[in-house]
């Protein structure tokens, strides 16, 4: 068990809806990591934050947002959905915001249908 | 998006072997680290290196980071079944544009007969 903790485990959705995941990151940690696994493109960083503030952008499309609040705990959301977004969404978290050891949550299965 | 050449894609050993895999990448990296993930589960972290040249071990596994900060290998000696799963090189360049990012190779899928 890393700490991590993320729900819901899975999430069955339409396309177009709109939908959040959420994460809690370990006690302590005030660096929040998104990525998204899928088959074809393997795990790709999408956003990380640092207590609160926004700290780096990978490859996250225009239709995704996230936020990190006062707690520390931090939503993804996912809007516009297309089938193409179906895949594993992972959290991640680390105690400071440039270094590399991150400890990763469950993740999140999202199928769009 | 950017990703790491990890090598091999899979493996399929006799339990009790050595197992080595590896990941290259065109740009410097600061950080090496190496996770392994089982199915449905997230990547759980194995080994961190930071500084080129280091060699860490953890149990079976021993990691080193290449010395022009451009590779990195992962040994697991004397494999024993629970070791199956995919193991994933991930590393993060250097540079401010870069921090808190973090790059994963493709995976290698491990499988040992027992």
């Amino acid at each position: 068990d890393s700490g991590v903790t993320q729900t819901p485990k899975h999430l069955i959705t339409a396309t177009g809806q709109r939908v959040t995941l959420r994460c809690s990151p370990r006690s302590g940690d005030l660096s929040v990591y998104w990525y998204q696994q899928s088959l074809d493109q393997g795990l790709q960083f999408l956003i990380q934050y640092y207590n609160g503030e926004e700290r780096a952008k990978g490859n996250i499309l225009e239709r995704f947002s996230a936020q990190q609040f006062p707690d520390l705990h931090s939503e993804l959301n996912l809007s516009s959905l297309e089938l193409g977004d179906s895949a594993l969404y992972f959290c991640a978290s680390s105690v400071e915001q440039s270094i590399g050891e991150q400890y990763f949550g469950p993740g999140t299965r999202l199928t769009v249908t | 998006g950017q990703q790491l050449n990890q090598s091999p894609q899979s493996m399929f050993i006799q339990e009790g072997e050595d197992v080595s895999m590896n990941c290259t990448s065109s740009s410097i990296f600061n950080t090496w680290l190496w996770y392994k993930q089982d199915p449905g589960e997230g990547p759980v972290l194995l080994i961190a290196l930071y500084k080129a040249g280091e060699l860490t071990s953890n149990g079976r596994l021993t990691a080193q980071f290449g010395i022009t900060r451009k590779d990195s290998f992962l040994n697991i000696s004397a494999s024993i079944p629970s070791d199956v799963g995919i193991y994933f090189c991930a590393g993060q360049g250097i540079g401010s544009s870069n921090t808190g990012k973090l790059i994963f190779g493709q995976g290698t899928t491990l499988q040992v007969k027992p």
